[in-house]
């Protein structure tokens, strides 16, 4: 079953502009982590959080956690055409031999 | 350095025919390993995982098997094929459990059953 939900489904911004992606899920989390797949591609993987985390950097990529509201946001700063691909945020419940559970992921089209 | 390989890349089969799916992991030893469905539009269901060598859990109950038979080696495997088997099939290791890192993912099989 999935847990992470995606938000919004699609979303088509300017090249340059900021694309900020959210994920919400319903269960208690060890860590939340964010995939991104090319088209008719594997799924590569951009960052992970621990549950213990608030933000976490990498490049231009900023990741938020919030516990408390079971959500993560995924914040691409100066987006560029090369970004356009699927999101997927992925969870890790808490518990011995978990695994990631993905959402249905957030489809980014960014216009040169 | 570890990379993942997966193929076919593409493949087309009838209904009612087998199925092997074969994905290799070189550059690390006793990985943990997955098969993932995705299908159009969908998120990735997992299939299959594997902690070592002949050790297999199913997550769905469905028409395909897998099999690890070295240890870097996943195989998934169909004895008759169904329609609604199409999908885009991706494997992937890991080093431990998703609770400690991310997983690296192969290229993906797109299979159609016709």
């Amino acid at each position: 079953s999935q847990q992470g939900e995606e938000d919004p489904q699609a979303l088509s911004i300017q090249e340059g502009e900021n694309a900020t992606m959210n994920c919400s899920y319903k269960t208690s989390i060890n860590n939340l982590q964010w995939y991104r797949q090319n088209s008719g591609r594997g799924l590569v993987h951009l960052i992970l959080i621990r549950s213990n985390e608030r933000e976490k950097h990498s490049g231009r990529l900023r990741v938020t956690l919030d516990t408390s509201k079971k959500s993560s946001s995924l914040l691409i700063t100066a987006s560029r055409a090369a970004d356009t691909a699927s999101y997927f945020c992925a969870t890790v419940s808490t518990g011995a031999n978990s695994k990631l559970t993905f959402g249905k992921g957030i489809t980014l089209s960014v216009r040169p | 350095s570890q990379t993942i390989h997966q193929w076919p890349a593409t493949l087309v089969q009838p209904v009612g025919s087998p199925l092997s799916l074969e994905c290799t992991v070189e550059g690390t030893s006793n990985p943990n390993l997955y098969w993932y469905r995705q299908a159009a539009g969908r998120g990735l269901q997992l299939l299959f995982y594997s902690v070592g060598i002949g050790q297999i859990s199913s997550e769905v109950p469905q028409n395909l098997s897998a099999s690890r038979p070295q240890d870097r080696q996943f195989i998934l495997s169909s004895k008759k094929l169904l329609l609604s088997d199409s999908g885009f099939y991706l494997c992937a290791w890991s080093e431990g459990g998703a609770h400690l890192y991310g997983y690296t993912f192969g290229s993906g099989t797109r299979l159609t059953v016709v």
